[in-house]
């Protein structure tokens, strides 16, 4: 069964830093794009980054270049976003999600909160 | 950045009803189109991937039709479970989400 179970969210203040994380099971982790996709409270789903499944291609949303760098551990089956000069708008749930064709999403995690604020 | 704009905003319909929801890309996007529902606390479900392709385990009342710039989910007969809002994506040049589509019961 595939699992992803994200961790790492919290309370921070803006300028500050966060580093979540996404643990993978049920299947073969490396073979895998994977993405990284937020929700604001009350709000829609927005993208933000993506990584191949040897971590050489990625890619990201305008509105967090720069700021966030998404990277992956094969051997613990992990994906990472490094979140930097969080503002108040990052304030969102962050999902993980396994790429599937067409770049879909076809499996999800219940997400990890990230909070921004003073 | 492809701009995707979903009509309606939010839908009232009954059981049974069938229900065409409506997605518009700002340039063309071939069939670089996913469809996700999504219930209250709940992530996120792929539907349909490449615009028609149903994915594994999603009930055959779920269509998707569509190319280029104008897409459409249909849900042929409603279920109660099937109330929800649903959201297009395109994944032609990185990924952007619709502003998503409120279903719910008349």
């Amino acid at each position: 069964e595939v699992q992803l179970v994200e961790s790492g969210g919290g309370l921070v203040q803006p300028g500050g830093s966060l580093r979540l994380s996404c643990a993978a099971s049920g299947f073969t982790f490396g073979t895998y794009w994977m993405h990284w996709v937020r929700q604001a409270p009350g709000k829609g789903l927005v993208w933000v980054s993506r990584i191949s499944g040897d971590g050489s291609n990625t890619a990201y949303a305008d509105s967090v270049k720069g700021r966030f760098t998404i990277s992956r551990d094969n051997a613990k089956n992990t994906v990472y976003v490094q979140m930097n000069s969080l503002r108040v708008e990052d304030t969102a749930l962050y999902y993980c999600a396994r790429g599937g064709a067409f770049a879909s999403h076809d499996y999800w995690g219940q997400g990890t909160l990230v909070a921004v604020s003073s | 950045d492809i701009q995707m704009t979903q009509s309606p905003s939010s839908l009232s319909a009954s059981v049974g009803d069938r229900v065409t929801i409506t997605c518009r890309a700002s340039q063309s996007i071939s069939s670089h189109l996913n469809w996700y529902q999504q219930k209250p606390g709940k992530a996120p479900m792929l539907l349909i991937y490449a615009a028609s392709t149903l994915q594994s385990g999603v009930p055959s009342r779920f269509s998707g039709s569509g190319s280029g710039t104008d897409f459409t989910l249909t849900i042929s007969s409603l279920q109660p479970e099937d109330f929800a809002t649903y959201y297009c994506q395109q994944t032609y040049v990185t990924s952007t989400f619709g502003q998503g589509t409120k279903l719910e019961i008349k």
